[in-house]
Protein backbone atom coordinates (compact mmCIF):
# COMPACT_ATOMS: atom_id res chain seq x y z
CA UNK A 1 0.00 0.00 0.00
CA UNK A 2 1.61 3.24 -0.68
CA UNK A 3 -0.84 5.35 1.61
CA UNK A 4 -0.37 6.90 4.89
CA UNK A 5 -3.55 7.46 7.20
CA UNK A 6 -4.43 10.29 9.70
CA UNK A 7 -6.89 11.15 12.18
CA UNK A 8 -8.24 14.06 10.65
CA UNK A 9 -8.64 16.07 13.73
CA UNK A 10 -7.41 16.17 17.30
CA UNK A 11 -7.70 18.26 20.44
CA UNK A 12 -5.90 18.98 23.57
CA UNK A 13 -5.97 21.14 26.48
CA UNK A 14 -3.35 23.55 27.30
CA UNK A 15 -0.27 22.18 28.68
CA UNK A 16 -1.48 18.57 28.37
CA UNK A 17 -0.07 15.85 25.95
CA UNK A 18 -0.99 15.14 22.57
CA UNK A 19 -0.83 11.81 20.42
CA UNK A 20 -0.96 12.62 16.53
CA UNK A 21 -0.99 9.25 14.83
CA UNK A 22 -0.22 7.77 10.67
CA UNK A 23 -0.89 4.51 9.43
CA UNK A 24 0.66 3.04 6.53
CA UNK A 25 2.29 -0.22 5.60
CA UNK A 26 5.42 1.53 4.57
CA UNK A 27 6.66 2.70 7.86
CA UNK A 28 7.52 -0.87 8.63
CA UNK A 29 10.49 0.07 6.02
CA UNK A 30 10.78 3.58 6.21
CA UNK A 31 11.26 6.25 8.59
CA UNK A 32 8.21 8.87 8.26
CA UNK A 33 8.85 12.75 8.61
CA UNK A 34 6.58 15.16 10.38
CA UNK A 35 5.60 18.59 9.79
CA UNK A 36 3.36 21.33 10.93
CA UNK A 37 1.80 24.02 8.82
CA UNK A 38 -0.46 27.01 10.08
CA UNK A 39 -2.25 28.68 8.09
CA UNK A 40 -1.30 30.94 5.01
CA UNK A 41 2.61 29.36 5.45
CA UNK A 42 4.35 26.68 4.08
CA UNK A 43 4.88 23.60 6.27
CA UNK A 44 7.70 22.89 8.40
CA UNK A 45 9.71 19.82 9.43
CA UNK A 46 9.56 18.98 12.61
CA UNK A 47 10.71 15.22 13.40
CA UNK A 48 12.62 13.16 10.87
CA UNK A 49 14.41 9.98 11.07
CA UNK A 50 13.16 7.96 13.68
CA UNK A 51 12.79 11.06 16.32
CA UNK A 52 15.66 14.45 15.03
CA UNK A 53 14.45 17.31 15.41
CA UNK A 54 15.37 20.12 13.23
CA UNK A 55 17.78 23.03 15.05
CA UNK A 56 15.06 25.26 16.65
CA UNK A 57 12.05 22.86 16.83
CA UNK A 58 11.33 23.00 20.84
CA UNK A 59 12.15 19.28 22.32
CA UNK A 60 8.32 18.90 22.93
CA UNK A 61 7.73 17.60 20.05
CA UNK A 62 9.37 14.12 19.79
CA UNK A 63 8.73 11.20 17.13
CA UNK A 64 8.46 7.36 17.05
CA UNK A 65 7.22 4.32 15.32
CA UNK A 66 6.08 0.98 16.18
CA UNK A 67 4.72 -1.65 13.34
CA UNK A 68 2.85 0.14 10.58
CA UNK A 69 2.06 3.13 13.15
CA UNK A 70 4.20 6.37 13.56
CA UNK A 71 3.49 8.97 16.38
CA UNK A 72 4.42 12.64 17.02
CA UNK A 73 4.10 13.34 20.47
CA UNK A 74 3.84 16.90 21.90
CA UNK A 75 4.26 16.75 25.33
CA UNK A 76 2.69 20.26 27.06
CA UNK A 77 0.82 21.36 24.54
CA UNK A 78 1.50 25.16 23.63
CA UNK A 79 -1.19 27.91 22.03
CA UNK A 80 1.02 28.13 19.44
CA UNK A 81 1.20 24.50 18.37
CA UNK A 82 -2.28 24.58 16.94
CA UNK A 83 -1.85 23.39 13.54
CA UNK A 84 -2.10 20.90 10.45
CA UNK A 85 0.25 18.42 10.84
CA UNK A 86 1.37 16.19 8.53
CA UNK A 87 3.30 12.87 8.34
CA UNK A 88 5.15 11.60 5.21
CA UNK A 89 7.51 9.03 4.10
CA UNK A 90 8.14 6.48 0.94
CA UNK A 91 5.98 4.63 -0.44
CA UNK A 92 6.30 0.48 -0.12
CA UNK A 93 8.65 0.47 -3.46
CA UNK A 94 10.99 3.14 -1.80
CA UNK A 95 10.88 5.43 -5.06
CA UNK A 96 8.10 7.65 -4.64
CA UNK A 97 7.20 9.66 -1.48
CA UNK A 98 3.68 9.69 -0.02
CA UNK A 99 1.95 12.39 2.39
CA UNK A 100 -0.94 11.69 4.92
CA UNK A 101 -4.08 13.40 5.18
CA UNK A 102 -2.96 15.62 7.85
CA UNK A 103 -4.59 16.29 11.40
CA UNK A 104 -5.83 19.43 12.52
CA UNK A 105 -5.06 19.74 16.03
CA UNK A 106 -6.94 22.62 18.30
CA UNK A 107 -5.47 23.78 21.61
CA UNK A 108 -8.02 24.40 23.72
CA UNK B 1 21.20 29.94 4.95
CA UNK B 2 19.43 27.83 1.61
CA UNK B 3 16.42 29.90 0.13
CA UNK B 4 13.59 28.28 -2.43
CA UNK B 5 11.49 31.00 -4.24
CA UNK B 6 9.25 29.58 -7.01
CA UNK B 7 8.33 31.44 -10.12
CA UNK B 8 5.97 30.44 -12.74
CA UNK B 9 2.64 32.06 -14.44
CA UNK B 10 -0.72 31.90 -12.49
CA UNK B 11 -3.03 30.95 -14.53
CA UNK B 12 -2.97 28.29 -17.35
CA UNK B 13 -5.48 27.55 -19.83
CA UNK B 14 -6.67 24.06 -19.73
CA UNK B 15 -4.82 21.26 -21.70
CA UNK B 16 -1.63 23.77 -21.82
CA UNK B 17 1.25 22.83 -19.83
CA UNK B 18 2.07 24.27 -16.23
CA UNK B 19 5.87 25.48 -16.09
CA UNK B 20 7.28 26.43 -12.74
CA UNK B 21 10.70 27.39 -12.05
CA UNK B 22 12.58 27.32 -8.29
CA UNK B 23 15.48 28.92 -7.87
CA UNK B 24 17.82 28.24 -5.18
CA UNK B 25 19.83 30.95 -3.05
CA UNK B 26 22.29 30.84 -0.84
CA UNK B 27 23.64 27.74 -0.80
CA UNK B 28 24.79 25.26 -3.88
CA UNK B 29 22.06 22.89 -6.28
CA UNK B 30 24.27 20.00 -6.48
CA UNK B 31 24.53 16.77 -4.51
CA UNK B 32 20.67 17.35 -3.67
CA UNK B 33 17.45 15.47 -4.23
CA UNK B 34 14.81 18.63 -5.25
CA UNK B 35 10.94 18.02 -5.48
CA UNK B 36 7.69 19.65 -5.97
CA UNK B 37 4.46 19.20 -4.06
CA UNK B 38 1.39 20.77 -4.31
CA UNK B 39 -1.92 21.61 -2.16
CA UNK B 40 -5.03 22.52 -3.73
CA UNK B 41 -7.09 25.07 -1.42
CA UNK B 42 -8.13 23.46 1.92
CA UNK B 43 -6.58 20.20 1.19
CA UNK B 44 -3.51 18.32 1.91
CA UNK B 45 0.11 17.73 0.53
CA UNK B 46 0.54 16.10 -2.60
CA UNK B 47 4.23 14.54 -3.63
CA UNK B 48 4.68 15.21 -7.28
CA UNK B 49 7.75 13.80 -7.80
CA UNK B 50 11.67 15.17 -7.63
CA UNK B 51 14.62 15.53 -9.40
CA UNK B 52 18.64 14.89 -8.59
CA UNK B 53 21.26 17.14 -9.76
CA UNK B 54 22.77 14.28 -12.25
CA UNK B 55 19.22 14.78 -13.99
CA UNK B 56 17.59 11.40 -12.74
CA UNK B 57 13.92 11.77 -11.67
CA UNK B 58 10.90 10.17 -9.25
CA UNK B 59 7.16 10.72 -10.63
CA UNK B 60 4.25 10.08 -8.52
CA UNK B 61 2.71 7.25 -11.14
CA UNK B 62 -0.74 8.75 -11.07
CA UNK B 63 1.13 11.80 -13.00
CA UNK B 64 4.01 10.52 -14.47
CA UNK B 65 2.63 10.65 -17.67
CA UNK B 66 2.27 14.34 -17.63
CA UNK B 67 5.36 15.59 -15.36
CA UNK B 68 9.06 16.12 -16.56
CA UNK B 69 11.37 17.79 -14.14
CA UNK B 70 14.87 19.22 -14.96
CA UNK B 71 17.51 20.97 -13.42
CA UNK B 72 19.70 23.91 -14.23
CA UNK B 73 23.14 23.86 -11.98
CA UNK B 74 24.25 26.81 -13.96
CA UNK B 75 21.76 28.75 -12.88
CA UNK B 76 21.08 26.72 -9.57
CA UNK B 77 17.39 26.08 -10.64
CA UNK B 78 14.95 23.45 -11.38
CA UNK B 79 11.95 23.29 -12.94
CA UNK B 80 8.49 21.47 -13.18
CA UNK B 81 6.33 21.28 -16.75
CA UNK B 82 2.74 19.37 -16.07
CA UNK B 83 1.17 18.72 -19.41
CA UNK B 84 -2.49 18.63 -20.32
CA UNK B 85 -3.58 20.61 -16.87
CA UNK B 86 -7.30 20.36 -15.94
CA UNK B 87 -9.28 22.73 -13.18
CA UNK B 88 -7.84 19.42 -10.34
CA UNK B 89 -4.55 20.99 -11.04
CA UNK B 90 -4.97 24.02 -9.34
CA UNK B 91 -3.01 24.19 -6.58
CA UNK B 92 -0.51 26.14 -4.28
CA UNK B 93 2.53 24.59 -5.64
CA UNK B 94 5.94 23.77 -3.81
CA UNK B 95 9.48 23.18 -4.08
CA UNK B 96 11.42 21.81 -1.88
CA UNK B 97 14.96 20.32 -0.59
CA UNK B 98 14.55 16.73 0.66
CA UNK B 99 17.36 15.61 3.16
CA UNK B 100 20.11 13.37 1.94
CA UNK B 101 17.51 10.63 0.57
CA UNK B 102 14.69 11.05 3.56
CA UNK B 103 11.82 11.76 2.37
CA UNK B 104 12.25 14.22 4.86
CA UNK B 105 11.42 17.53 3.37
CA UNK B 106 13.78 20.71 5.71
CA UNK B 107 13.74 23.43 3.15
CA UNK B 108 10.40 24.75 1.18
CA UNK B 109 9.50 27.55 -0.93
CA UNK B 110 7.07 29.78 -0.45
CA UNK B 111 4.58 28.30 -2.76
CA UNK B 112 3.42 29.61 -5.98
CA UNK B 113 -0.38 29.27 -6.93
CA UNK B 114 -1.37 28.17 -9.92
CA UNK B 115 -4.89 28.39 -11.32
CA UNK B 116 -6.22 26.43 -14.57
CA UNK B 117 -9.06 28.65 -15.58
Amino acid sequence: SSELTQDPAVSVALGQTVRITCQGDSLKDYWPSWYQQKPGQAPILVIYTKNTRPSGIPDRFSGSTSGNTASLTITGAQAEDEADYYCNSRDSSGNHVVFGGGTKLTVL
Amino acid sequence: QVQLQESGPGLVKPSETLSLTCTVSGGSISRDYWSWIRQPAGKGLEWIGRIYTSGSTNYLPSLKSRVTMSVDTSKNQFSLSLSSVTAADTALYYCARELGSTSAFDIWGQGTMVTVS
